[in-house]
């Protein structure tokens, strides 16, 4: 079964330092989201493409976070620099479309961020 | 704005017992629901969904109706296993987006 891909599983970063997380969606899905999940709490979401373009970053703290989509397939989460704050797990999905409701959506297994 | 409501865990339940978890959302128009399953240290995976008001989503023994008067989409099981034990999530997105929102989650564990 066709799997959302995330890189790297688990990452320890110094506060102040830069992190990336990398993300490839299943085959064929146009929408691609990242969530923060912080421990014992529901996913919240940051980003959502559509393709390659930003169709929601209400969310997203853009003065240090930034997320890109280039050519619409794989993405990639970076942070800089990085707060004790952000220690949480950052969740790739993706699904077939947007239109209408219902669409399932797919999650990758996470990748784990603990701040110093 | 659109939010979703479940009930506070943990839950400890021995196995075979009966499960439900409640749910309740806000939220304008006609959304889909949603019940996701997390085990521990694994990204989410979903457990089952309806899109319309009476709908029954169902796998592996878990269900959930759509009830759009009481804006409730509880998650029951008859008879809980060991391997149950993680943490749902109940979910909505609406119709004129793809966001979904998340509940706060819910931890069950079944002992043996």
């Amino acid at each position: 079964e066709a799997e959302v891909a995330q890189s790297p599983r688990y990452k320890i970063t110094e506060k102040s330092q830069a992190v990336a997380f990398w993300c490839d969606p299943i085959s064929g899905h146009a929408t691609l989201y990242w969530y923060r999940q912080i421990l014992g709490q529901g996913p919240e979401l940051l980003v959502q493409f559509q393709d390659e373009s930003v169709v929601d970053d209400s969310q997203l703290p853009k003065d240090r976070f930034s997320a890109e989509r280039l050519k619409g397939v794989d993405s990639t989460l970076k942070i800089q620099p990085a707060e004790l704050g952000d220690s949480a797990m950052y969740l790739c999905a993706s699904s077939f479309a947007t239109t209408g409701s219902g669409n399932t959506i797919y999650f990758g297994e996470g990748s784990w961020l603990t701040v110093v | 704005g659109d939010s979703v409501t479940q009930m506070e865990g943990p839950v400890t339940l021995s196995e075979e017992a009966c499960l439900t978890i409640n749910c309740t959302y806000t939220a304008t128009g006609y959304p889909s629901l949603f019940w996701y399953v997390q085990y521990p240290g694994e990204g989410l995976q979903l457990l089952l969904k309806a899109t319309k008001a009476d709908d029954k989503g169902s796998n592996k023994g878990f269900e959930a109706t759509y009830r759009k008067e009481t804006t409730s989409f509880h998650l029951e099981k008859g008879s809980v296993q060991v391997s149950d034990s993680a943490v749902y999530f109940c979910a909505l997105a609406k119709t004129s987006y793809d966001k979904v929102i998340f509940g706060p989650g819910t931890s069950l564990s079944v002992i043996p």
